[in-house]
C-alpha cells in the first residue's frame, strides 16, 4: 500500500531554532499534501494544504511566516518551524493523497517537536 | 462548511464483545466520502474503513463495519469481537470531493479502552 515517510520522528531543540520536517510519498505521486498539528488527546487540526509547485494554502489563524511550507516535487513537502518557541511544541503530522479520487489520505508517522 | 461530531469522548468494551462508536456530520453535499481512522498510542494514523456516500451498502472490513444512514447523516463504527489491540483513539472524518485538495474534516475523537 501507499506509504508516507515523515522525518524526523522526534526533535528536541532550543528556543529560537528553526526546525525542518520532511514528508515524502514513497510509492505514489502526491500533488497535494496536508500538514496537521495535534495536541495531546485532541483531534488533528489542519494547518495548511501544500500543493506541488505553488504556494501553500494556510488555515485561518496559522502564521505563514512561522510555519513555512515548501512542496517542490510530487513526492516531497517540507514544513519549517521558524524561530521555534516552547508554545510551538506539539505533534505534527503530514498526509498525502494519490491523485485518484477514491484514494484515502495516507499519513506519516508524525513528528514530536519539543522546544526547550 | 462541513462539521463532524463524535459525542462519545470515551468508550470501553470487554475483550471479545462488540462496541459501537457514534459519528454524525453536517453537510449540504450529496456526494462525499467518510472514513474512520484509528490512532493507537504510537500516534500513527491508521485507516480502518471508508464509505462512499453514493453506495447504499454499508462497508465492512473483517471485524469492523459501519452503519451509514445518509438521511440522518450518521456514520457509526461497529467493532466486533474486540481485541486488546483495538484500544486507541478513533476519529471519524469527512471528505468532500469538491473541497480544495479534498481535505479531511475530523471529529473530536473517541478514546476506546478494551478491558481484558
Amino acid at each position: 500500500g501507499a506509504v508516507v515517510s515523515q522525518h524526523p520522528s522526534w526533535v528536541i531543540c532550543k528556543s529560537g531554532t528553526s526546525v525542518k520536517i520532511e514528508c515524502r510519498s514513497l510509492d505514489f505521486q502526491a500533488t497535494t499534501m496536508f500538514w496537521y498539528r495535534q495536541f495531546p488527546k485532541q483531534s488533528l487540526m489542519l494547518m495548511a494544504t501544500s500543493n506541488e509547485g505553488s504556494k501553500a494554502t494556510y488555515e485561518q489563524g496559522v502564521e505563514k511566516d512561522k510555519f513555512l511550507i515548501n512542496h517542490a516535487s510530487l513526492t516531497l513537502s517540507t514544513l519549517t518551524v521558524t524561530s521555534a518557541h516552547p508554545e510551538d511544541s506539539s505533534f505534527y503530522i503530514c498526509s498525502a493523497r494519490d491523485w485518484a479520487p477514491l484514494q484515502p489520505q495516507h499519513f506519516g508517522d508524525g513528528t514530536r517537536l519539543s522546544i526547550l | 462548511a462541513q462539521t463532524v461530531t463524535q459525542s462519545q469522548p470515551e468508550m470501553s468494551v470487554q475483550e471479545a464483545e462488540t462496541v459501537t462508536l457514534s459519528c454524525t456530520y453536517d453537510t449540504s453535499e450529496s456526494d462525499y466520502y467518510l472514513f474512520w481512522y484509528k490512532q493507537p498510542p504510537s500516534r500513527q494514523m491508521i485507516l480502518v474503513i471508508r464509505q462512499e456516500a453514493y453506495k447504499q451498502q454499508n462497508a465492512t472490513e473483517n471485524r469492523f463495519s459501519v452503519n451509514f444512514q445518509k438521511a440522518a447523516k450518521s456514520f457509526s463504527l461497529k467493532i466486533s469481537d474486540s481485541q486488546l489491540g483495538d484500544a486507541a483513539m478513533y476519529f471519524c472524518a469527512y471528505r468532500s470531493p469538491l473541497a480544495s485538495g479534498s481535505r479531511l474534516t475530523f471529529g473530536e475523537g473517541t478514546q476506546l479502552t478494551v478491558n481484558p
